[in-house]
């Protein structure tokens, strides 16, 4: 069971906007940022945002993070048949001597 | 261009170790954190600990305690993640990835795919 909750799956239909949320606590997205990666099959992760909502060079901005509190939330517009993928969050977490927390991921479909 | 490029696939037998290297290049490695991070079959991504490949210092999740050991040799500007008494529920695909701030982790080496099997 991960730490940080995600729904299992999302769907939407080209153009369609959708969004994922992420749920954890006070210890990790409550007092850190958090980060989002895709996850296309056979390749290695990718990050899509980070600092909950920057968003690394070359990543379009039809993909937004937003974070309130202890959740966040990926909202992906103008859905593409190329964002077909695992979608995690993650953050820092400070118990235990510090360590990273994913969520349990999202499979994302394009109807 | 920064990569980072992982050793081989690995077949192991139950009570086994693996030892997968991680060799980054386009930046110093000195400066950021290298994670590991691994994904079984059918599961979501987990994280294992993280090095500092200046001081050496660790961090390691708390279900790896005892049985992960990371390193790094500056010499070759290479980290390596040792996992020792194999069992089954080991199988899957290793990934090493740069730490930035914030732990938000880019690149991500290729994988490596360790098999625990008798």
């Amino acid at each position: 069971q991960s730490v940080l909750t995600q729904p299992p799956s999302a769907s939407g239909t080209p153009g369609q906007r959708v969004t994922i949320s992420c749920s954890g606590g006070s210890s990790n997205i409550g007092s850190n940022t958090v980060n989002w990666y895709q996850h296309l099959p056979g390749t290695a992760p990718k990050v899509l945002i980070y600092s909950d909502y920057q968003r690394p060079s070359g990543v379009p901005d039809r993909f937004s993070g937003s974070k309130s509190g202890t959740s966040a939330s990926l909202a992906i517009s103008g859905l593409q048949s190329g964002d077909e993928a695992d979608y995690y969050c993650a953050a820092w977490d400070d118990s235990l001597n510090g360590h990273v927390v994913f969520g349990g991921g999202t499979k994302l479909t394009v109807l | 261009q920064v990569h980072l490029v992982q050793s081989g696939a690995e077949v192991k037998k139950p009570g086994a170790s693996v030892k997968v290297s991680c060799k980054p290049s386009g930046y110093t490695f000195t400066a950021f954190h290298i994670h590991w991070v691994r994904q079984a079959p059918g599961q979501g991504l987990e994280w294992l600990g993280r090095i500092n490949p200046n001081s050496g210092g660790t961090n390691y999740a708390q279900k790896f305690q005892g049985r992960v050991t990371m390193t790094r040799d500056k010499s070759i500007s290479t980290a390596y993640m040792d996992l020792s008494r194999l069992t089954s529920d080991d199988t899957a695909l290793y990934y090493c990835a740069r730490g930035l701030e914030n732990s938000w982790l880019d690149p991500w080496g290729q994988g490596t795919l360790v098999t625990v099997s008798s």
